[in-house]
């Protein structure tokens, strides 16, 4: 079955960028749709963005300034770029498999293949 | 944007009882909505699409209904493994989620 597994750094510092990665196996990462969630510590689930295997993306509103998702088919995986963070942005980060249908106005989906999620704190 | 609510915010409930959340959106979804099950330190588990369809591996005593901006998540006999908390997101635009209900032991 497909699993997601999320890397990346765990501590960055105020203003800098934030990288991760999430890499698919048991299964293609092609025709799917593939979202990034973030939780704040105690808090709820907010959605960060979507990709499409063939590269075409769109972002929550508001993030969308500072982010960006991106793919490589050849490696299975995708990836997060959050760029002039904050502690606001210190959270819980997972990848999830989006099942639906995604465009430029909306995104018909439901997240049902998640990783174990990756701890991002944003701190000097 | 779409927002979600949901109530009650935390519930104290039995071992086989019934238990009910519900959820709404400022604005018809149709039936565009889904409920996850997220246990302490573990990523959400998706339980129900579409309103009301049951992902599958999800064991029958979850259910869920409603449409356009009323939802309802029911677990027909709460049993240990179900003390969690629970979040709907609405799939009708961008996904948004509610702010949860958490389900503990009474």
């Amino acid at each position: 079955q497909v699993q997601l597994q999320e890397s990346g750094p765990g501590l960055v510092k105020p203003s800098e960028t934030l990288s991760l990665t999430c890499t698919v196996s048991g299964g293609s990462i092609s025709s799917y749709y593939w979202s990034w969630i973030r939780q704040p510590p105690g808090k709820g689930l907010e959605w960060i963005g979507y990709i499409y295997y063939s590269g075409s993306t769109n972002y929550n509103p508001s993030l969308k300034s500072r982010v960006t998702i991106s793919v490589d088919t050849s490696k299975n995986q995708f990836s997060l770029k959050l760029s002039s963070v904050t502690a606001a942005d210190t959270a819980v980060y997972y990848c999830a498999r989006t099942n639906g249908y995604c465009s430029s106005t909306s995104c018909r989906g439901y997240m049902d293949v998640w990783g174990k999620g990756t701890t991002v704190t944003v701190s000097s | 944007d779409i927002q979600m609510t949901q109530s009650p915010s935390s519930v104290s409930a039995s071992v086989g009882d019934r238990v009910t959340i519900t959820c709404r959106a400022s604005q018809g979804i149709s039936s565009w909505l889904a409920w996850y099950q997220q246990k302490p330190g573990k990523a959400p588990k998706l339980l129900i699409y579409a309103a009301s369809s049951l992902q599958s591996g999800v064991p029958s005593r979850f259910s869920g209904s409603g449409s356009g901006t009323d939802f309802t998540l029911t677990i027909s006999s709460l049993q240990p493994e179900d003390f969690a908390t629970y979040y709907c997101q609405q799939a009708n635009s961008f996904p948004t989620f509610g702010p949860g209900t958490k389900v503990d032991i009474k």
